[in-house]
């Protein structure tokens, strides 16, 4: 079936530094790639999409490109900041009876004054 | 003005017991859903209701029954309480069930079974 594989955290960072979060899918047709961001005590929010390849999802200095030929869509950030620290999720949304929304298992990140 | 919003935000209470978690989105969407997220972060889904219809109903024992009284509400009650349903759990909602849409989520209800 569909999955969505993410790099295990937790990934700590001083404030400043380039923070890239990898991940890779596995989906039978063309799926939307998402980033979700859950900040401690909250809901999941999205932090950007993608719905096609070699989109590029961009919100708040991050950033996202679908890459389908690697089956890939890495996050990536060039200065972080201590208000990043949460858990991002990976997710991908496919046709299963409405759209499914399958999520990685979460990278915590840990930004440090 | 919350969008997506859930009661109880904390839930504890003894195994064998029955109890329930509202949810109301106030964003007009049509689909709205539950998902259970275990101590290590992992988030699955449970169950989508689109227009007051299940339309995705994962492998979920059936001491769990979501009921939607209308396209704003999806509640969920849980039956017979065990240890291993200790989690948080959340509820979202999306436009429409017609193409991939953004999930928005509530912030969640942390239900501990002793």
């Amino acid at each position: 079936g569909n999955s969505v594989t993410q790099m295990e955290g937790p990934v700590t960072l001083s404030e400043e530094a380039f923070l890239t979060i990898n991940c890779t899918y596995t989906a039978t047709g063309y799926p939307s790639l998402f980033w979700y961001v859950q900040y401690p005590g909250e809901g999941l929010q999205l932090l950007l999409k993608a719905t096609k390849a070699d989109d590029k999802g961009s919100n708040k200095g991050f950033e996202a490109t679908y890459r389908k030929e690697t089956t890939s869509f890495h996050l990536e950030k060039g200065s972080v900041q201590v208000s990043d620290s949460a858990v991002y999720f990976c997710a991908l949304s496919e046709r299963g009876g409405g759209f499914k929304t399958i999520f990685g298992a979460g990278t915590r990140l840990f930004v440090k004054a | 003005d919350t969008a997506v919003s859930q009661t109880p935000k904390y839930l504890v209470t003894q195994m064998g017991n029955d109890k329930s978690i509202k949810c109301e989105q106030n964003l007009g969407h049509d689909t709205m859903y539950w998902y259970k997220q275990d101590s290590k972060k992992f988030l699955k889904i449970m169950f989508s209701y689109n227009n007051k219809e299940l339309i995705i109903n994962e492998t979920v024992p059936n001491r769990f029954s979501p009921k939607s009284p209308d396209k704003a509400h999806l509640n969920l009650h849980i039956n017979s309480l065990e240890l291993g349903d200790s989690a948080v759990y959340f509820c979202a909602s999306s436009q429409g069930s017609g193409s991939p849409d953004t999930q928005y989520f509530g912030p969640g209800t942390r239900l501990t079974v002793l």
